[in-house]
């Protein structure tokens, strides 16, 4: 098992500026997941982070808006720039191995006003 | 992408009576996985069933896998007021390399 922390755990924010969550692992991972939720629906992935590459993003998600870095096995940030109220949502991160369950942090609540 | 989808969308039961959701998937999986949701918060595992199994038990918990017809179940037993939650299916599919793909959620609700 694997012990996540997340921060902040919320934030509400203006709109036009950026936002940097942190995500730290108590245990050296591969692989780590971030994770868009709003409000009432499923989780959508944003990206994947493996060490010593650059993230791997899913359709719909860019580099630019969300920039993520992964400096060492045990931590991860992910920027949202530039928001807008569409980017209210809970951003989760995870690790998990391949075909194994996945461990997940707190969540940061996001609010753009 | 999502492959899951889970009914009911919503499910509210007295509590000690037994609650019921079901997952649908569309593709091959390596396995499936149940999470529970607390109000908004990190998602907490709660079972993995390999595609090669069949039914699989923890505590109060029963999963269900049916692959011929690609579809999952979960039974919690004896419900009770802290099972309130939002449960979520995820699968690893053959091709979807290690990532999981989710369902749309069921929000149980257990009236004391």
């Amino acid at each position: 098992s694997a012990v996540i922390s997340q921060k902040p755990s919320r934030d509400i924010c203006q709109r036009g500026t950026s936002l940097t969550i942190q995500c730290q692992v108590d245990s050296q991972v591969t692989m780590m997941f971030w994770y868009r939720q709003q409000p009432g629906q499923s989780l959508t992935l944003i990206a994947t982070a493996n060490q010593g590459s650059e993230a791997t993003y899913e359709s719909g998600f860019v580099i630019d808006k969300f920039p993520i870095s992964r400096p060492n096995l045990t931590f991860s940030t992910l920027t949202v720039s530039n928001m807008s109220p569409e980017d209210s949502s809970i951003y989760l991160c995870s690790v998990g191995g391949a075909g194994y369950e996945q461990y997940f942090g707190p969540g940061t609540r996001l609010t753009v006003t | 992408s999502q492959q899951g989808e889970e009914d009911p969308q919503a499910l509210s039961i007295q509590e000690g009576e037994n609650a019921t959701m079901n997952c649908s998937y569309k593709t091959s999986i390596n396995n499936l996985q149940w999470y529970r949701q607390n109000s908004g918060r990190g998602l907490v595992h709660l079972i993995l069933i390999r595609s090669n199994e069949r039914e699989k038990h923890s505590g109060r918990l029963r999963v269900t896998l049916d692959t011929s017809k690609k579809s999952s179940s979960l039974l919690i037993t004896a419900s009770r007021a802290a099972d309130t939650a939002s449960y979520f299916c995820a699968t690893d599919a053959m091709d979807s390399n290690y990532q999981l793909i989710w369902g749309a959620g069921t929000k149980l609700i257990i009236k004391p």
